[in-house]
């Protein structure tokens, strides 16, 4: 079965330090990634998506995400994070024409 | 661009009551979803319509919920009766179609609480 799992579940880092967020996938054949962001109060937004090529995707403010298909991982990071940043993240996937199906999401806090 | 729109935002309810949440997607997406997403969790789809064909309902309860898109633009998801655990966040997306690898857009979301 399709399933897309994050082990870490809240964390909380200072202004300035560096994110990853592990996530890992269960698919067989080709998959496509995704990470989401819902910053407090807002809609789930695109972060970024990985269909094929560079398995090292940049997205939108500084995140970037590296596919490794031989430990099905698709982590998102960033250098330096900015209290801004202060969010939940979900990775997600899918293949083919089916619906995502979402990680159970990480709870960001950054202090400044 | 206007963005997906749903309503109402937030709804309270009585168990074994009825509901009925509506979604309005970006005009000329032909895909639209409803997620169904618990407190700590993250969302988990419902069902995905093409167009007012339904193309995935293998995860809607249908012995209580039913979704209709009559015209292929709007939609509602209807919940009958209501069960304590439908208490979540009931989003609704929208992307232009599924070939090829189509940006799904949410919505903000109906938070409904079954008392």
């Amino acid at each position: 079965a399709q399933s897309v799992s994050q082990h870490n579940h809240h964390v909380i880092l200072s202004e300035a330090a560096s994110l990853e967020l592990g996530c890992n996938y269960s698919y067989g054949g080709t998959v496509n990634l995704f990470w989401y962001v819902q910053y407090p109060g807002q809609h789930l937004q695109l972060l970024l998506k990985y269909f094929s090529g560079d398995p090292l995707v940049k997205g939108i403010k500084g995140f970037e995400a590296e596919f490794i298909k031989s430990k099905f991982s698709f982590n998102l990071r960033k250098p330096s994070v900015q209290w801004s940043d202060t969010a939940e993240y979900f990775c997600a996937g899918h293949t083919g024409r089916r619906a995502l199906t979402f990680g159970s999401g990480t709870r960001l806090q950054v202090q400044p | 661009e206007a963005g997906v729109a749903q309503s109402p935002r937030y709804k309270i309810i009585e168990k074994r009551q009825s509901v009925a949440f509506w979604c309005n997607p970006i005009s000329g997406h032909a895909t639209l979803y409803w997620y169904q997403q618990i407190l700590g969790q993250g969302p988990k789809l419902l069902i995905q319509f093409q167009n007012n064909g339904v193309v995935d309902d293998s995860q809607l309860p249908k012995d209580r919920f039913s979704a209709e898109r009559l015209k292929g633009v709007d939609s509602t998801l209807k919940i009958q009766p209501a069960k304590l655990e439908d208490s979540a966040v009931y989003l609704c997306a929208s992307s232009w179609g599924t070939s090829g690898l189509p940006e799904q857009f949410f919505g903000p979301g109906t938070r409904l609480t079954v008392l």
